[in-house]
C-alpha cells in the first residue's frame, strides 16, 4: 500500500475539456512535488510545493495548474490540452527539512491521454 | 551538465545472477543524497535504496546494494540473485543539500530477467 495515492489511475480527454488529477499523501510530509514521464524522456520535474507554497515551476505551461489546499492534498488542473501532453504524471511527496536523505515517495502516477 | 547519468539504456540478465546497474553523478555539494528507484510497467516509482555522502559503509537493502565509489561519483545498483519480478526500469537520483527538495533523476535503465 502506497503512502501517496493518485486518481484517476487513467484518464482521457479530449483537448476542450477541463479536468484535474489529484494527490494525497499520508506520509506527514510537507512537501509535494509533480512530475511528468513522457515516453523516452526523463523525469521532469513541473512544480514543488513547500508547506503549500509553490516554490518551484519549471517553465510549465499554463494549461497546467497547480493547487496545493493543504500539506496533505495536491491537484494538477487541466485545460485545452494539447496531444503531447499525453504522459504518466507522478505525483511525490518528501519531508521539507534540508537533510539530503529525505526520500521522496512516489504514487502509482495518473495516465494521461489527450485526444 | 548532467546531474545524473545513466549509459545503460537496457540490460539483460538470467534469472538467480546478479547484476550491476551503473549511475555516476556530478555534484560540488559535499552533502548529498544517492536514490535508486525501480519503476514497472503499471508505473508507480518505487523506493528501493539510499546512500549519504557521508555513509563509511555501502548500503544495503535485501537483495539490493549500492556500491558506492566516491571519489569516481558512481553509485551502482546491485541486485543479487535476479527473480522475474525484477524487470523493470531503473532510476538513479541524487539530492543535494544546498539545493533543498531538487531532485535529480536519470534516464533510466530497463532491466529484463531471462528466465
Amino acid at each position: 500500500e502506497t503512502g501517496v495515492t493518485q486518481t484517476p489511475r487513467h484518464l482521457v480527454m479530449g483537448m476542450t475539456n477541463k479536468k484535474s488529477l489529484k494527490c494525497e499523501q499520508h506520509l506527514g510530509h510537507n512537501a509535494m512535488y509533480w512530475y511528468k514521464q513522457s515516453a523516452k524522456k526523463p523525469l521532469e520535474l513541473m512544480f514543488v510545493y513547500n508547506f503549500k507554497e509553490q516554490t518551484e515551476n519549471n517553465s510549465v505551461p499554463s494549461r497546467f495548474s497547480p493547487e496545493c489546499p493543504n500539506s496533505s492534498h495536491l491537484f494538477l488542473h487541466l485545460h485545452t490540452l494539447q496531444p503531447e501532453d499525453s504522459a504518466l504524471y507522478l505525483c511525490a511527496s518528501s519531508r521539507l527539512d534540508t537533510s539530503s536523505g529525505n526520500t521522496i515517495y512516489f504514487g502509482e502516477g495518473s495516465w494521461l491521454t489527450v485526444v | 551538465a548532467q546531474k545524473i547519468t545513466q549509459t545503460q539504456p537496457g540490460m539483460f540478465v538470467q534469472e538467480k545472477e546478479a547484476v550491476t546497474l551503473d549511475c555516476t553523478y556530478d555534484t560540488s555539494d559535499p552533502s548529498y543524497g544517492l536514490f535508486w528507484y525501480k519503476q514497472p510497467s503499471s508505473g508507480e516509482m518505487i523506493f528501493l535504496i539510499y546512500q549519504g555522502s557521508y555513509d563509511q559503509q555501502n548500503a544495503t537493502e535485501g537483495r539490493y546494494s549500492l556500491n558506492f565509489q566516491k571519489a569516481r561519483k558512481s553509485a551502482n545498483l546491485v541486485i543479487s540473485a535476479s527473480q522475474l519480478g525484477d524487470s523493470a526500469m531503473y532510476f538513479c537520483a541524487m539530492r543535494e543539500e544546498n539545493t533543498g527538495n531538487q531532485f535529480y533523476f536519470g534516464t533510466g535503465t530497463s532491466l529484463t530477467v531471462i528466465p
